[in-house]
Order: C-alpha cells, then sequence, then structure tokens
C-alpha cells in the first residue's frame, strides 16, 4: 500500500465546506484513492474514490492532483454529523486505516 | 436493503472461554473481511473470506483465532481462551461477488470485554 499522510485533526464551521488534504507521494499508477469515514463508535462508512479524475457523488467531492501525489475530500456544506475521522486510503490487496484526520464541525 | 448485520453487538467473556462473533453480509454480498479496533488505536484488517474460502488471513494473530464463513449461514469470528488484551471493537464489512473490493460496507460492530 501506498503510504497516505493526514493532518491529525482539523476545525470546519458548520455550514462551510471542509477541505480534507491527504499526501500519497509514493502512489503507483494503478492505485486509486479511497476515503472512509467513522463517527465516534460506529462501523467506518464509505465515501468516495477515484483514480485521477476529479470524482462527485451525494457525499463529498473527491480533488486528485495531475501528478497523483495528493488529493482533497471536500465536503460541501458540513453539518455538525460530518464530525468524524476520515480515512485517506490505497489499497493494494487489502484497506490499511491509518491514524486518519480527526474532523470536528463546529456551531 | 438491510445491511451489514453483527451480532451480538456486546459480548462479555471471562478469560479463558470462547468468543464467537457474527457477521451477515448485505444481500448479494459474497466477500467478507474482519477488522478490529483496539481502544483508541486504528482498524486493522485481520481477514477476508469468500465463501467456504479464506483468502487473506495476514491480519489474524496465529494462535486462538479462526474465521469462517460457511456456503449457508454468517460468517463466524471464533476466539478461544480469551484474553484482556482482545477486548475491542470487531467490525465486519461485506462487498458484492468478483474480484477484491475496496469499496466495503461495515457492520455496527461488536464490542468485546474480556474480564
Amino acid at each position: 500500500d501506498a503510504k497516505t499522510t493526514q493532518p491529525p485533526s482539523m476545525d470546519c464551521a458548520e455550514g462551510r465546506a471542509a477541505n480534507l488534504p491527504c499526501n500519497h507521494s509514493t502512489i503507483s499508477g494503478n492505485e486509486y484513492v479511497y476515503w472512509y469515514r467513522q463517527i465516534h463508535s460506529q462501523g467506518p462508512q464509505y465515501i468516495i474514490h477515484g483514480l485521477k479524475n476529479n470524482e462527485t457523488n451525494e457525499m463529498a467531492s473527491l480533488i486528485i492532483t495531475e501528478d497523483r501525489k495528493s488529493s482533497t475530500l471536500i465536503l460541501p456544506h458540513a453539518t455538525l454529523r460530518d464530525t468524524a475521522v476520515y480515512y485517506c486510503i490505497a489499497p493494494l490487496g487489502k484497506l490499511i486505516f491509518g491514524q486518519g484526520t480527526e474532523l470536528s464541525v463546529k456551531p | 436493503n438491510a445491511g451489514v448485520m453483527q451480532n451480538p453487538r456486546h459480548l462479555v467473556r471471562r478469560r479463558g472461554q470462547e468468543a464467537r462473533l457474527r457477521c451477515s453480509p448485505m444481500k448479494g454480498h459474497s466477500h467478507v473481511y474482519w477488522y478490529r479496533q483496539l481502544p483508541e488505536e486504528g482498524l486493522k484488517f485481520m481477514v477476508y473470506l469468500q465463501k467456504e474460502n479464506i483468502i487473506d488471513e495476514s491480519g489474524m494473530p496465529k494462535e486462538r483465532f479462526s474465521a469462517e464463513f460457511p456456503k449457508e449461514g454468517p460468517s463466524i469470528l471464533r476466539i478461544q481462551q480469551v484474553v484482556r488484551g482482545d477486548s475491542a471493537a470487531y467490525f465486519c464489512a461485506s462487498s458484492p461477488p468478483g474480484h477484491v473490493s475496496y469499496e466495503q460496507y461495515f457492520g455496527p460492530g461488536t464490542r468485546l470485554t474480556v474480564t
């Protein structure tokens, strides 16, 4: 698995966009980037994934740089219920969850 | 469309007893994955199973732990002779048939407490 690096924590104001960065400078050409989140005490939840094009679904947008060395998960209008640990993963064979970014959405 | 079901949600065992954790995948899913989350730690992959086959057990402790996914019925994670260090949340995930999928759907977890 390519190693991913995320900031340990971030704050975001309710209603604003939350932009969560991830560095994956060692990612290979065929490795996707996956994002999951884990709300306290719950099972992880799949959010989105991408290879090199930007992706959007009902939950979030994923922006991947052209060199694929980093990506940003965007929650366009964060709510209090988006408070969670967000994991950026470049899996190869299995999902390896690192420490993630603890996002706190504040009123 | 029911999601991944795990039971029991909470399990208390004394040291030396056996723990059996069950996971019913989403309808139509034939791949099951087990993960463990120790207190204040991240999720760790344990095992990946398809019906009647263990595909990857590289994350399973060498002793006391076993997993199965029979042709009929739920997947079972079995821990024999539990010790305090086994206290953790155990999550199961499932994905549809086909090649290995990283788009996995997780259950609510079983919280095991060993006293």
